[in-house]
């Protein structure tokens, strides 16, 4: 079955440093997310990007993060100057179309900032 | 802002009782989602309702949809201790506005065998 797959499943950071997380997603999906989790807390909903380009964005998904879809395949978040309170799990999905479709999560990269 | 909320928090059952879980929202919605997530684990979709649908049902998953009270329920049937995890409710707000979803804060679910 497919599935969403991210890499790394876990990275630890020095506060300052930048990160990358990589996604790939369903093959045939459309429309790709990134969400985060801090611990205890909800799900919380960053980037939407449909097209090539940023469709949807929250307050969290300020100027120090970026996503990317740099080929055909990969899709990636980028974090340039990491916080302590970065500290999450952060979580990419794919669905086949905007409307009405089952959003599909990867099982999650989880970011330590120390 | 929109949120889906759960309740109960917690919910504790022995094996092969029916387990029910709550949310309530406050806006309009398209659609409505159930995903579970094991402890540290990724999110798993289980069904997904759209808003003019009233009840959906997946294996042993029975969804209902209260659009008029803004309110979702997930029934689990003849549960199993694998059931155990934490299940929450997303609900996406617009159309033509992808699938951004809210979710809420989920209900922990422990199924004792």
């Amino acid at each position: 079955e497919p599935e969403v797959t991210q890499t790394p499943s876990h990275q630890v950071t020095q506060m300052g440093q930048e990160v990358i997380l990589r996604c790939v997603p369903i093959s045939n999906h459309l429309y790709f997310y990134w969400y985060r989790q801090i611990l205890g807390q909800k799900v919380e909903f960053l980037v939407s990007f449909y097209n090539n380009e940023i469709s949807e964005k929250s307050e969290i998904f300020d100027d120090q993060f970026s996503v990317e879809r740099p080929d055909g395949s990969n899709f990636t978040l980028k974090i340039r100057s990491t916080k302590l309170e970065d500290s999450a799990m952060y979580f990419c999905a794919s669905s086949a179309t905007g409307q009405n479709t089952e959003a599909f999560f990867g099982q999650g990269t989880r970011l330590t900032v120390v | 802002s929109q949120q889906g909320e759960e309740d109960p928090q917690a919910l504790s059952i022995q094996e092969g009782e029916n387990a029910t879980m709550n949310c309530s929202y406050k806006t309009s919605i398209n659609n409505l989602q159930w995903y579970r997530q094991n402890s540290g684990r990724g999110l798993v979709h289980l069904i997904l309702i759209r808003s003019n649908e009233r009840e959906k049902h997946s294996g042993r998953l029975r969804v209902t949809l209260d659009t008029s009270k803004k309110s979702s329920s997930l029934l689990i049937t003849a549960s199993r201790a694998a059931d155990t995890a934490s299940y929450f409710c997303a609900t996406a707000a617009r159309v033509n506005a992808g699938n951004m979803l809210t979710f809420g804060g989920g209900t922990r679910l422990m199924v004792k065998p």
